[in-house]
């Protein structure tokens, strides 16, 4: 079973509107890691954003929030007042705690975002 | 500056030539591992290490080899390519396994075999 699903091959969201990106994960272990990357172009991968599992509130950083909901297993990604230079692949990845996945990440495939003027 | 630093960044070769791809970091980091990117298929790791000398295998180790003698470094080898490995490779590093760690992340190595 995926680790890490994201439902949403290809997102299209004009300039300036919010845009929310879907992840939901699969996990047994009660303490994970939940991040969000952005990948140009150019191939580099760009930290956005972490969620810890036992984070009461939800991470935000600039216009970049994570809206985290722990009975659903879902980690979506919101970018509000989006801009062009947010087209990007989006990735969602998670990191167990522990056992024999210990330090690696879960990566789901990706969403291809597209911002248009 | 903090960075994660992979070498080369694009290389074409032939199917069978050895090649490796260095990576290093200057963060002293414990944490080191390869990822390998395909189309539709997201990141997979390839092999980890969690301090010098302690490596072990991700999910997709098949092909690779890898090495942790010093700190700092954490080349991956590619003993024999094959067209199946051509693919975009990232090294990534942390401080340590904990879950809010910061993970670097190299500027990523462009592979194709031929």
């Amino acid at each position: 079973a995926q680790k890490i699903t994201q439902t949403q091959p290809g997102m299209f969201v004009q300039e300036k509107e919010a845009v929310t990106l879907d992840c939901t994960y699969d996990t047994s272990d009660p303490s994970y890691g939940l991040f969000w990357y952005k990948q140009p172009s150019s191939g580099e991968m760009i930290f956005l954003i972490y969620q810890g599992s036992y984070d009461q509130q939800n991470a935000t950083e600039g216009r970049y929030s994570l809206n985290f909901q722990k009975a659903r297993k879902s980690a979506n990604l919101v970018i509000s007042a989006s801009q062009l230079g947010d087209s990007a692949m989006y990735f969602c990845a998670m990191r167990e705690s522990g056992g024999s996945t210990l330090g690696r990440l879960y990566f789901g495939r990706g969403t291809q975002l597209t911002v248009w003027p | 500056e903090a960075q994660v630093t992979q070498n080369p960044r694009y290389l074409i070769t032939v199917t069978g030539k050895k090649l490796t791809v260095t990576c290093s970091q200057n963060m002293n980091h414990e944490y080191m591992s390869w990822y390998r990117q395909d189309p539709g298929l997201g990141l997979r790791q390839i092999y980890y290490s969690m301090n010098v000398e302690v490596t072990d295998k991700g999910d997709v180790p098949e092909g690779y080899k890898v090495s942790r003698k010093e700190k700092r470094n954490f080349p991956l080898i590619l003993e024999s390519p094959s067209p199946n490995q051509t693919s975009l490779y990232f090294c990534a590093s942390s401080l340590s396994l904990g879950l809010s760690n910061t993970i670097y992340f190299g500027e990523g190595s462009w592979l194709t075999v031929v």
